[in-house]
């Protein structure tokens, strides 16, 4: 089963606008990681949060963290056509060895011209 | 630098028959990851290989088996196919094995089983 449940399944907007994809988590985690996913083809590594993190930035990308609630946001601002993908949330858990992740089931973003 | 790269793109297998994917993961890369993902489970973690050993292993049936090289290609492998086992499957590699390391995805081999 995923450790990681994202919301919304679906979103839909028009370029320029921002999105926001949230993603919760079950267990303690040394860090949360976003990855993107065109159709059909493979994971492209977004941003690395660790867990004594709050909020990261990179670009147009906005991570949060919250750990009391096992909760992860992240926020796309003036989102572009090319932004449309599928984005998952990835963990790894403290009980974790090696490069294991676990991963959301992700949330489909379309952005429309 | 190239990236990672696995063949083949696409694949279809009867069931019963065996398949053999490759991944060749991005120079200097020691690690491998495999991942199977399906509409109705997602990405799930198959296993990784660091250094030819096999570092951790998902909940597969021991029909799904793979191996690391001395160049750090890797191989998986399953046999006695099953319709369930059609899926895209990801290979995934990073510098070392760890925890906070940065996974670099291929695109994948669609696997079909009719």
């Amino acid at each position: 089963s995923q450790q990681g449940e994202e919301d919304p399944q679906a979103l839909s907007i028009q370029e320029g606008e921002n999105a926001t994809m949230n993603c919760s988590y079950k267990t303690s985690i040394n860090n949360l990681q976003w990855y993107r996913q065109n159709s059909g083809r493979g994971l492209v590594h977004l941003i690395l949060i660790r867990s004594n993190e709050r909020e990261k930035h990179s670009g147009r990308l906005r991570v949060t963290l919250d750990t009391s609630k096992k909760s992860s946001s992240l926020l796309i601002t003036a989102s572009r056509a090319a932004d449309t993908a599928s984005y998952f949330c990835a963990t790894a858990g403290r009980e974790t060895s090696g490069s294991r992740l676990t991963f959301g089931e992700g949330t489909q973003l379309t952005v429309n011209p | 630098k190239a990236g990672v790269t696995q063949t083949p793109r696409y694949l279809i297998k009867t069931r019963g028959q065996q398949v053999t994917l490759s991944c060749s993961p991005i120079s200097g890369h020691r690690s491998v990851s495999w991942y199977q993902q399906t509409p109705g489970q997602g990405l799930q973690f198959l296993f990784e290989y660091f250094s030819e050993t096999q570092r951790n292993k998902g909940n597969f049936p021991g029909r799904f088996s793979g191996r690391q090289f001395s160049n750090s290609r890797s191989e998986m492998n399953v046999s006695t196919l099953e319709l369930g086992d059609s899926a895209l499957y990801l290979c995934a590699s990073s510098i070392l094995t760890g925890i906070n390391e940065k996974l670099f995805f291929g695109s994948g081999t669609q696997l079909s089983v009719l």
